[in-house]
């Protein structure tokens, strides 16, 4: 059971427009929701992350909006540049037992020059 | 500073035969994960260790163990090798501490097993 999903598997963007990452979980327990951006030949990167008990998080570039009654949260990131060509995974975690990290099966986002 | 280490990044082994990753953190880490990473899966987490000399299965343990002997170090065997265990093994560290509880990624080891 995918606790937490990223239903497209890719994503294209033009250089300079707006990138939108989905997510989607059915945990209602998780308390914390985390982005992590991976290139090819090396370890997941943190990106972002939001606690549950807010509905935006900006850094940036990078803005994480979560709702919970939908159980969804979205990355934004404007304006994408080709260095954010990547794979990109949504993760979460339950207020208890903060050790172990859900995560989604990413969604790989190529920016076009 | 180097983080996560993880050896060897590469290793392909035969079925049935057996093989060790080391994981070394310098960071004073707390927590130590092993998670797999496979097409269309994402990561999952084998097992995983919140201190010194403890270990736990996360939500793929099956044919596979750990140690955790000092503080900065977590060791994932694989006793038989299958060719399900094809994939690309990352470990993890972080803090033992309340909120987003963000963990630092080595670089991956990639296990082909034939």
């Amino acid at each position: 059971d995918q606790q937490v999903k990223q239903n497209s598997p890719s994503l294209s963007v033009q250089e300079g427009r707006i990138s939108i990452l989905n997510c989607d979980y059915t945990n209602s327990m998780f308390d914390y929701f985390l982005w992590y951006k991976k290139y090819p030949a090396e370890g997941p990167t943190f990106l972002i992350s939001i606690s549950s008990i807010k509905d935006k998080n900006e850094d940036g570039r990078f803005t994480v909006f979560l709702n919970k009654s939908a159980k969804h949260l979205s990355l934004h990131i404007v304006p994408s540049q080709p260095g954010d060509s990547a794979v990109y995974f949504c993760a979460a975690r339950p207020n208890f037992g903060n050790e172990k990290l859900t995560f989604g099966t990413g969604t790989r986002l190529t920016i076009i020059p | 500073n180097a983080g996560v280490t993880q050896t060897p990044k590469f290793r392909v082994l035969k079925t049935g035969q057996s093989m060790t990753l080391l994981c070394a953190q310098d960071m004073n880490h707390e927590y130590m994960y092993w998670y797999r990473q496979d097409p269309g899966m994402g990561l999952r987490l084998i097992h995983y260790s919140v201190g010194e000399g403890t270990t736990a299965k996360g939500e793929v343990p099956d044919g596979y163990n750990v140690s955790r002997l000092k503080k900065q170090n977590f060791l994932l065997g694989l006793e038989s090798a299958a060719p399900s265990q094809t994939s690309v093994y990352f470990c993890a560290s972080s803090f033992a501490s309340s909120g987003a509880n963000v963990l630092t990624f080595g670089a991956g080891s990639r296990l082909t097993v034939l």
